[in-house]
């Protein structure tokens, strides 16, 4: 079964706007990452936000965690047309993924 | 920066055909991963390994799947027969494995298209 549990399953921006994903888990975590994929590559490593963490900066990029609800929001600020992707989100026990969130940012 | 080699990139085979993908991890990795992706879903798991031992294959049909990484470092997954349900992508990953904080580096995949 699917342990990272991403919302909602596609967003659509203007160039310049702000994203907004979330993430659900099931189990403990020590750590919750997040993945970022461009359509027919492998993922890549964003951000890691550790379980003792409430909120991490990463460029543009701003993770949140809520350990008591189980969740975990990514911010993208300013996006670009380049932040059209899938994004994934993934806890270390068991680094399985969910469908993911696919983001389109209009230029 | 290390990459994760997968091979190879595209493959099309008959249903009922044997077909084998292989992944070579970033060098001093000691986990490795197979997923299987289909088209606008995510990646399911279907088996880890630390070092040449497997950790997880509870969501590998093992029916016809199989995967092996007999020294520890390249890894072969192998499916026989190949089914039209198993187009996919699959992807490999590999992670130092030495803690809990290490990301997954993942390959570029390997596409299956089954006819």
């Amino acid at each position: 079964s699917q342990q990272g549990e991403e919302d909602p399953q596609a967003l659509s921006i203007q160039e310049g706007e702000n994203a907004t994903m979330n993430c659900s888990y099931k189990t403990s975590i020590n750590n919750l990452q997040w993945y970022r994929q461009n359509s027919g590559r492998g993922l890549v490593h964003l951000i890691l936000i550790r379980s003792n963490e409430r909120e991490k900066h990463s460029g543009r990029l701003r993770v949140t965690l809520d350990t008591s609800k189980k969740s975990s929001s990514l911010l993208i600020t300013a996006s670009r047309a380049a932040d059209t992707a899938s994004y994934f989100c993934a806890n270390n026990n068991d680094m399985r993924f969910g469908a993911g969130t696919r983001l389109t940012v209009k230029p | 920066e290390a990459e994760v080699a997968q091979s190879p990139r595209y493959k099309i085979t008959e249903k009922s055909q044997a077909v084998a993908f292989w992944c070579d991890p970033i060098s001093g990795h000691a986990t490795l991963y197979w997923y299987r992706q289909i088209l606008g879903q995510g990646p399911e798991l279907l088996v880890q390994f630390q070092d040449e031992s497997v950790v997880d294959d509870s969501q590998l049909p093992k029916d016809r799947f199989s995967a092996e990484r007999l020294k520890g470092v390249d890894s072969t997954l192998k499916i026989q027969p190949a089914e039209l349900g198993d187009s996919a992508m699959y992807l490999c990953a590999s992670s130092l494995g030495r803690s809990d904080n290490s990301p997954l580096h993942f390959g570029n995949g390997t596409r299956l298209t089954v006819t």
